[in-house]
């Protein structure tokens, strides 16, 4: 089944720099690739997302993209404030049917003032 | 105001009690799904439900049990089966395949 790594386990970063957080996966079928924020004590939220046929999407400070052939993707966080700590998480679901979403281990974020 | 509303938000059980978690939606969502959250693993698939009647095991559904008899509608229950139950449970929806998973605000339970 699919599988999903992402590094780093932590970061931080001071405020104004850029953050960037990279994830690999195993399932070559998998179509889809979301990125959720969870702030401490709350739900994950969606942030972006890209599908397999594009290879970068951007949202304001935040920038994802996608290379299908190495099977990695990566977040991009332009001009971290401190109301970006939080924990990250990336994830994939395989082509198959298409509803076993399958998340990574997360990335504590700590952006310093 | 749409969303996923699970309860409770706190759900103390003794060992060898079987306990349901509660998920409702009102976003008229197909999916539904359970996940288990662990510090540091990150969020695991238990069990998942494309339509009404209908659900498949995720990778970690061992001691976990799940009905849809409605849409609206996709509760956990927790068996004394379950060898480490104690964790952050979390309910989410999806409008389709290949779609963002709403989640609700979870339920922590401890089990002692």
């Amino acid at each position: 089944g699919e599988n999903v790594e992402q590094h780093p386990s932590t970061l931080s970063v001071q405020e104004g720099d850029s953050a960037v957080i990279k994830c690999t996966y195993s399932d070559s079928a998998s179509n889809y690739f979301p990125w959720y924020k969870q702030e401490l004590g709350k739900r994950p939220q969606l942030i972006i997302d890209i599908r397999s046929n594009v290879g970068e999407k951007k949202d304001q400070r935040i920038a994802v993209t996608l290379n299908k052939t190495a099977k990695h993707f990566s977040l991009h966080i332009t001009e971290t404030q401190p109301e970006d700590s939080a924990v990250y998480f990336c994830a994939a679901t395989p082509g198959a049917g298409g509803f076993k979403t399958i998340f990574g281990a997360g990335t504590r974020l700590f952006v310093k003032a | 105001d749409g969303g996923i509303t699970q309860s409770p938000k706190y759900l103390f059980r003794k060992e060898g009690q079987n306990v349901t978690l509660s998920c409702e939606q009102n976003l008229n969502h197909d999916a539904m799904y359970w996940y288990r959250q662990d510090p540091g693993q990150g969020l695991r698939l238990i069990y998942y439900s494309q339509i009404v009647n209908d659900f498949q095991k995720g990778d970690i559904a061992e001691g976990y049990s799940v009905s849809r008899e409605k849409k609206e509608s996709f509760p956990l229950t927790v068996t004394s089966a379950q060898k480490n139950p104690t964790a952050f449970y979390l309910c989410a929806s999806s409008i389709q395949a290949n779609s963002p998973l709403h989640f609700g605000n979870g339920t922590r339970l401890t089990v002692t």
